[in-house]
């Protein structure tokens, strides 16, 4: 069964820094791209970045271009998203999401991230 | 960036009737390789979003058959052929052709009457 499973949220004053993490079961980790997705309170799904299979290249919104640093380590089956600079728009659930077929064949249950002072 | 737009923004349904979902794209969703990056999202309330349909009209593993996806080019449809209770929940589009970035529609709110 695939299983993504994220953590690292929390409540983190603006212009701090919070890494989140997802591990992964259940699939050949190393075989798919990966993505970070967000959603603010009571809104909608919004890309944040995206992760070739071996990390060799990464893409990102502009919202958070500079900001926000997806990284993996396939060894461990890791999926990682540091943020920085963090302001009360990024505060949302982040949802880890596989890339079979594209991306959102499988999801994490998300983390909630609290951007406040 | 492709601005997804669906329609109806809430749909409100009886059980056992059918329901359909447009979601039209800014541009073709039409890939230089033929495949069109078009799928389909069910989140039930207090849940993850789960994928139902990819590229335009195939069903993931364990979705129902009442579930189908049409479309081309810059218009696309999810239909579900007879509502039941558990399909309640925010249902979005996205596209995955002309990324970054991935774009999703605003969401169309399903609801039992």
């Amino acid at each position: 069964e695939v299983q993504l499973v994220e953590s690292g949220g929390g409540l983190v004053q603006p212009g701090g820094s919070l890494r989140l993490s997802c591990v992964a079961s259940g699939f050949t980790f190393s075989s798919y791209a990966m993505h970070w997705v967000r959603q603010a309170p009571g809104k909608g799904l919004v890309w944040v970045s995206r992760i070739h299979k071996d990390g060799s290249s990464t893409t990102y919104a502009d919202s958070v271009k500079g900001r926000f640093t997806t990284s993996r380590d396939n060894a461990k089956n890791m999926l990682y998203l540091q943020m920085s600079s963090l302001r009360a728009d990024d505060t949302a659930v982040y949802y880890c999401a596989g890339d079979k077929d594209g991306l959102g064949d499988s999801w994490g249950q998300g983390t909630l991230v609290t951007v406040s002072s | 960036d492709v601005v997804m737009t669906q329609s109806p923004l809430s749909l409100p349904v009886t059980l056992g009737q059918p329901a359909s979902i447009s979601c039209r794209s800014s541009q073709s969703l039409v890939h230089s390789n033929g495949k069109t990056y078009l799928n389909w999202f069910q989140q039930r309330p207090g849940q993850s979003p789960r994928r139902l349909i990819y590229k335009v009209s195939n069903r993931d593993s364990g979705v129902p058959d009442r579930f189908s996806g049409s479309g081309s080019g810059t218009d696309f449809t999810l239909k579900i052929s007879r509502v039941e209770a558990e399909d309640v929940g925010v249902y979005y589009c996205m596209q995955g052709t002309n990324w970054p970035p991935y774009t999703f529609g605003q969401g169309t709110k399903l609801e039992i009457k």
